[in-house]
C-alpha cells in the first residue's frame, strides 16, 4: 500500500496567515492526488484533485502544487471558516489510500 | 444537485453482519464508482471500496475477506455488508462518489453525511 505522510499534523495559525501543508508519498504517484477538508462532524469536501486543480465552488485562496512524492497545499490568506483538518488522498494505485490529516487551529 | 444518504443500524453486535445501503438521488447510479469509506472515532479515513455502475467491485485488501458491495440501480442504491465485526469496525461509514474526472482518475467529488455504526453488545 502507499502510505501518505502529512506534516505537520498539527498546526496553530491567525487569520490572514498563509498556511502550507506538505503530503510525502511512500512512491511516486504522478499528480494523482486530491485534497480534502473535514470540519467537525461534516464528510470530508474536495478541495483540490490532479494535485493541482481547484474544485468548482472552492476559493482561490486553496491550492496544490507537486508531482511523484512531494505535494503541498496552500491557504494563502487563511479565514475564519478554513479551520478544520485537511487530508491527502492517493490515486495512483489500490487501495485507495488517505494521509493522516493536519489540524488547523486558530491561533 | 447530487445527494447521498446512508442508512442502517447504528449498533452492531460483535460477530455480527453490519448493514448499510446509500441512497443516491438527484442523479444516476450510471457512469460512475460509488465507495464506501469510514472513520474511527477521533481517526483517519480508511477507503473499504468501490462498486463501479457496470458492478464490477474493488476491496481494500485489509477488509476484502469480510465485505461486500452491491448495487440496485433500480433503486439508484448501492449498499455495503461487513461480517464478522469487532470494536475495532466501530466507525462514522461514508459512502462516496468518484465521479470528477481527470487524467485517467475519477476523484471522490459527493459525499453522504456519514453514519455512526458502534459495535458493542
Amino acid at each position: 500500500d502507499i502510505q501518505l505522510t502529512q506534516s505537520p499534523s498539527f498546526l496553530s495559525a491567525s487569520v490572514g496567515d498563509r498556511v502550507t501543508i506538505t503530503c510525502r508519498a511512500s512512491q511516486g504517484i504522478s499528480s494523482y492526488l486530491a485534497w480534502f477538508q473535514q470540519k467537525p462532524g461534516k464528510a470530508p469536501r474536495l478541495l483540490i484533485y490532479a494535485a493541482s486543480t481547484l474544485q468548482s465552488g472552492v476559493p482561490s485562496r486553496f491550492s496544490g502544487s507537486g508531482s511523484g512524492t512531494e505535494f503541498i497545499l496552500t491557504i494563502s490568506s487563511l479565514q475564519p471558516e478554513d479551520y478544520a483538518t485537511y487530508y491527502c488522498q492517493q490515486l495512483d494505485s489500490y487501495p485507495r489510500t488517505f494521509g493522516g490529516g493536519t489540524k488547523v487551529e486558530i491561533k | 444537485q447530487v445527494q447521498l444518504q446512508e442508512s442502517g443500524p447504528g449498533l452492531v453486535k460483535p460477530s455480527e453482519t453490519l448493514s448499510l445501503t446509500c441512497s443516491v438521488s438527484g442523479g444516476s447510479i450510471s457512469g460512475f464508482y460509488w465507495s464506501w469509506i469510514r472513520q474511527p472515532p477521533g481517526k483517519g479515513l480508511e477507503w473499504i471500496g468501490y462498486i463501479y455502475y457496470s458492478g464490477s467491485t474493488n476491496y481494500n485488501p485489509s477488509l476484502k475477506s469480510r465485505v461486500t458491495i452491491s448495487l440496485d440501480t433500480s433503486k439508484n442504491q448501492f449498499s455495503l455488508k461487513l461480517n464478522s465485526v469487532t470494536a475495532a469496525d466501530t466507525a462514522v461509514y461514508y459512502c462516496a462518489r468518484s465521479g470528477q474526472y481527470s487524467t485517467g482518475r475519477f476523484y471522490f467529488d459527493y459525499w453522504g453525511q456519514g453514519t455512526l455504526v458502534t459495535v458493542s453488545s
